[in-house]
Formats: structure tokens, sequence, C-alpha cells
């Protein structure tokens, strides 16, 4: 059974400094899908970035980058000069690949990360 | 990007009652959309997997009965709670796919109260 791990319930970090968020992953299956995603108070979930297995380069997107240790299954976010406006919660997902179960997301439990002033 | 509404954003209703939750895809064709209950505090819990034109697949636990999806079309699926009751009061969230696409395209969500 696939399952995503996320051990940080709540995180703090200075304006401007840079913050990992852990993600820790089990799956049996070769190929597979790593995604993050930010949920504001408002409750919106927000596409952050994506990794695949396959790929062998560590995706970037603008301040976010996934640091993909393969081998240790792990997926961690780190948000680069921290902003406010990146207080929310934060999940990591994984998509199931088997046949016929169309791609659904797994996710995990979430970690409220707060930027301090 | 993608878009996908959710309506209503918001609803209350009296226990007993029914309540309708539309999910659409304004500017692609989902050919799989999900659905998500959350608490609050807590993770996204898939409730149910819907392709178009066919039945929805149910997590396990959750009540199917209770709990109706319908993906008459390839931009709407709708999920209905019948009979609510207060222990249903959650936030539902949609998400929908395109055949081939690594991402999940998620609606605002619907914030579900039931009195």
């Amino acid at each position: 059974a696939q399952k995503i791990t996320q051990t940080q319930p709540g995180m703090f970090v200075q304006e401007k400094e840079a913050v990992t968020l852990d993600c820790t992953y089990d799956t049996s299956d070769q190929s597979y899908g790593l995604f993050w995603y930010k949920q504001p108070s408002s409750g919106e979930m927000i596409f952050l970035i994506y990794q695949g297995s396959y790929d062998e380069q560590n995706a970037t997107e603008g301040r976010y980058s996934l640091n993909f240790q393969k081998a240790r299954k792990s997926a961690n976010l780190v948000i680069s000069a921290s902003q406010l406006g990146d207080s929310a919660m934060y999940f990591c997902a994984m998509r199931d690949q088997t046949y016929n179960q169309g791609g659904k997301l797994i996710f995990g439990q979430g970690t409220e990360l707060s930027v301090k002033p | 990007g993608a878009v996908v509404s959710q309506h209503p954003s918001r609803v209350i209703c009296k226990s007993g009652t029914s309540v309708k939750i539309e999910c659409r895809s304004l500017d692609f064709q989902a050919t799989t959309m999900f659905w998500y209950r959350q608490f609050p505090k807590q993770s996204l819990m898939l409730m149910a997997t819907s392709n178009e034109g066919s039945k929805a697949t149910y997590e396990q636990g959750v009540e199917k009965d209770k709990f109706l999806i319908n993906h008459a079309s390839l931009t709407l699926s709708t999920l209905t709670v019948t009979s609510a009751h207060p222990e249903d009061s959650s936030f539902y969230i949609c998400s929908a796919r395109d055949r081939g696409d690594n991402e999940q395209f998620f609606g605002p969500g619907t914030r579900l109260t039931v009195l």
C-alpha cells in the first residue's frame, strides 16, 4: 500500500529565511509522481511543484524546489526567501499509478507553516 | 492554467435534508474527477473517483448511498449528500484531471454546515 508521511505538524520560519518541509513516501511502484500543494486559510489547494520518479533532476518552480532522494524515499519541499504570504498548510501527495485507480492522490497529514515577520 | 469551479462555496442546511454540490471544469475536459472531504486541521481524504459516463468508485468506508456522485459529462460532476446530519459538516473539495495529465486541478471547495 502506498503511504505519505509528513512528520512536522507545525513549522516556524523567519521572513526571508529558507525552510524545508519533510515528506517521506512508501510505494512498491517503479513509476510514481510526487506533488506539493499549499492550502491557505481560504481552503483552496494551490499546486506548487511536481516530481516524477524518473526525473533525474530535482524539480524547481520559482522559490520552491523539491529535494528528491529516491533511495531514501523522501521528497522534501524547500521554500527559499520565505514571505508572510507563505503561511499556510502544506501537503505532500503521491499519485497512485495502479491501473484503474484513475491516478488518485494520496495525501500526507500536512505541515502548518507560519512565517514570522 | 486549468480552472475548476465548485458551487456553492458555502451551504448551511437542516439535518435530514439533501445537499448537491457541483464541480465543473471550465476550460478542459475532465475524464476523471475526484471528491475529497477535509475536517479542520486534517488532511484531504478521498471519498470517491468518478469517470465520465460510469459509476463512481468509492473508497472503503464511504457510504455510496449517502454520498451520491454523478459524472454525467466531461465538464460536470455532482456530489449529493443525502439526509445530511451534523457529522457530515465538513469541507468538500473536488479535483479534475484530463487523461494523461500529470496534474489534478482543484476546485475552491464547499463548506457544508448541517444544523
